[in-house]
C-alpha cells in the first residue's frame, strides 16, 4: 500500500537527550514536511523539503534539525536545545511544490520527562 | 505570517443536521486546503481549493479568494464526521494552519 509511515507511535525521552523521529513515504513525492501540534492547537510548520538534499526552515525550526538524503525519507531530530519538545509530531508529503495537496502520516507523540 | 481564523471553535450537532464551517485568512494565498483530524490524530485531506467550489459526497467547499475566506459545508452529518476540521493556507514560503473547528456529532 502507498502511504506515509512514522515511527514510533509513542516516544519517551529524558530531558537533555536528542531524539530522531522517522518518516518514510512510498508515494514518489518530491516534497516532505514536518509539523508540530500542541493540545488544542493547529499545526505549525517546522521544516520542509521540496527536493533531495535541500530543505527550508518553517515557522518554528529552532531546536530541530532535518536531513533529506533520500527521496523516501525525511527524519526529524529534536535536539536538547528545543525548550518544550513534548508534542504531537506529524510528517506529510506532497507531489512537488509547497502547498500541494498534502498526505499525512499517523504521527508520533513525543513526551520528554 | 498569514493569520488564519476558523469559526466556530466548537460545534455540536445532532446526527443528520447540516453545518457550515468558516475560514478567514489575512493575506493573498497561493492555495487553501481543508483537513479532517480524527480522534486518533490522523489528518485526511478533504479539499484542495484555492478558489471556486468543489463537492465530494456530503461535503462541499467554497473559497472566495478575493474576499479571503473559505467555507466547508457538511450535510446530513454522521457520527463519523466528528473530529477537528482545519483549513491551511500557503504563502510564498510557509504553510499556515488555523486552530480548527471541533465538531461533535451526537446520535
Amino acid at each position: 500500500d502507498g502511504g506515509i509511515t512514522q515511527s514510533p507511535k509513542y516516544l519517551f525521552r529524558k530531558e537533555g537527550q536528542n531524539v530522531t523521529l522517522s518518516c518514510e513515504q512510498n508515494l514518489n513525492h518530491d516534497a516532505m514536511y514536518w509539523y508540530r501540534q500542541d493540545p488544542g492547537q493547529g499545526l505549525r510548520l517546522i521544516y520542509y523539503s521540496q527536493i533531495v538534499n535541500d530543505f527550508q526552515k518553517g515557522d518554528i525550526a529552532e531546536g530541530y534539525s532535518v536531513s533529506r538524503e533520500k527521496k523516501e525519507s525525511f527524519p526529524l531530530t529534536v535536539t536538547s536545545a528545543q525548550k518544550n519538545p513534548t508534542a504531537f509530531y506529524l510528517c506529510a508529503s506532497s507531489r512537488d511544490r509547497l502547498g500541494d495537496t498534502q498526505y499525512f502520516g499517523p504521527g508520533t507523540r513525543l513526551t520528554v520527562l | 505570517g498569514i493569520q488564519v481564523e476558523q469559526s466556530p471553535p466548537d460545534l455540536i450537532l445532532q446526527e443528520g443536521a447540516n453545518s457550515t464551517l468558516r475560514c478567514n485568512f489575512s493575506d493573498s494565498v497561493n492555495n487553501l486546503q481543508w483537513f479532517h483530524q480524527n480522534p486518533w490524530g490522523q489528518l485526511i485531506n478533504l479539499f484542495y481549493i484555492p478558489s471556486g467550489t468543489k463537492q465530494n459526497g456530503r461535503l462541499s467547499a467554497t473559497t472566495v479568494a478575493t474576499e479571503r475566506y473559505s467555507l466547508l459545508y457538511i450535510s446530513s452529518s454522521q457520527t463519523t464526521d466528528s473530529g477537528v476540521y482545519f483549513c491551511a493556507v500557503a504563502g510564498a514560503n510557509n504553510l499556515f494552519f488555523g486552530t480548527g473547528t471541533r465538531l461533535t456529532v451526537i446520535p
